[in-house]
């Protein structure tokens, strides 16, 4: 257990369907992130909230919405997805500048797009 | 554009063999590299967490090097055991702030054979 809590832990949905994905972090850090992970592929930032402000959009389509009502939870709605959006969505967490910013990861949510 | 290389990108040994897995990144201008493990369909747990100013770092069996100037980090596993066999992941952070993203490299799938 490290403190980052995502669910759904699996999750399959058709083009049409709209699902959030939720994240939770009990580590008392001000920063959250969203990772997409493709098979065969590194790791890609998706986005970056710090203090619950939106600091990085890594270019990611509109039908990905990211929201952080506070600096313990974070949302990724979805929405008319694609089958290449299927992939293991993993949210992460970090303090702040200046305090060596070890990132936290959680389980992740292994999504299917049908 | 900073690059993260592991090679190879599985390793298949016996159990009890002391391994090394390497990491190269083509920016040298990095606050810290971290490794982490991921296990089949799982989440990323950190291993060691290695800031620009060490040289090394150690956890039990792991210890984890940095060799800034040549771009380049090893994690160093004791006797290895079965336990051991997942994907191993380093990622580095920028010189440009903690919130900034971690870049990763694709993995190292280890095999501990009994």
């Amino acid at each position: 257990e490290t403190g980052v809590t995502q669910t759904p832990r699996h999750l399959v949905m058709g083009m049409t369907n709209k699902k959030s994905l939720k994240c939770e972090q009990h580590l008392g850090h001000n920063a959250m992130y969203w990772y997409k992970q493709s098979a065969k592929k590194p790791l890609e930032l998706m986005f970056v909230y710090s203090l619950e402000e939106r600091v990085e959009n890594n270019s990611v389509p509109s039908r990905f919405s990211p929201e952080c009502p506070n600096s313990s939870h974070l949302f990724l709605h979805l929405h008319t997805l694609q089958p290449e959006d299927s992939a293991l969505y993993l949210c992460a967490s970090s303090q702040g500048a200046d305090s060596g910013t070890e990132a936290f990861f959680g389980q992740g949510t292994r999504l299917t797009v049908v | 554009k900073q690059e993260v290389t592991q090679i190879p990108a599985a390793l298949s040994v016996p159990e009890g063999e002391n391994l090394v897995l390497n990491c190269s990144f083509t920016d040298s201008a990095i606050y810290n590299l971290q490794w982490f493990r991921q296990d089949p369909g799982k989440g990323l747990t950190s291993l060691l967490l290695i800031q620009s100013s060490q040289r090394e770092q150690t956890s039990g069996r792991l210890n984890a090097s940095l060799d800034k100037s040549s771009g380049r980090s090893t994690l160093y596993i004791a006797a290895s055991q079965p336990g051991d066999s997942a994907t191993y992941l380093c990622a580095v952070r920028p010189w440009t702030g903690a919130n900034s993203k971690l870049t990763f490299g694709k993995g190292i799938t280890l095999s501990v054979r009994p």
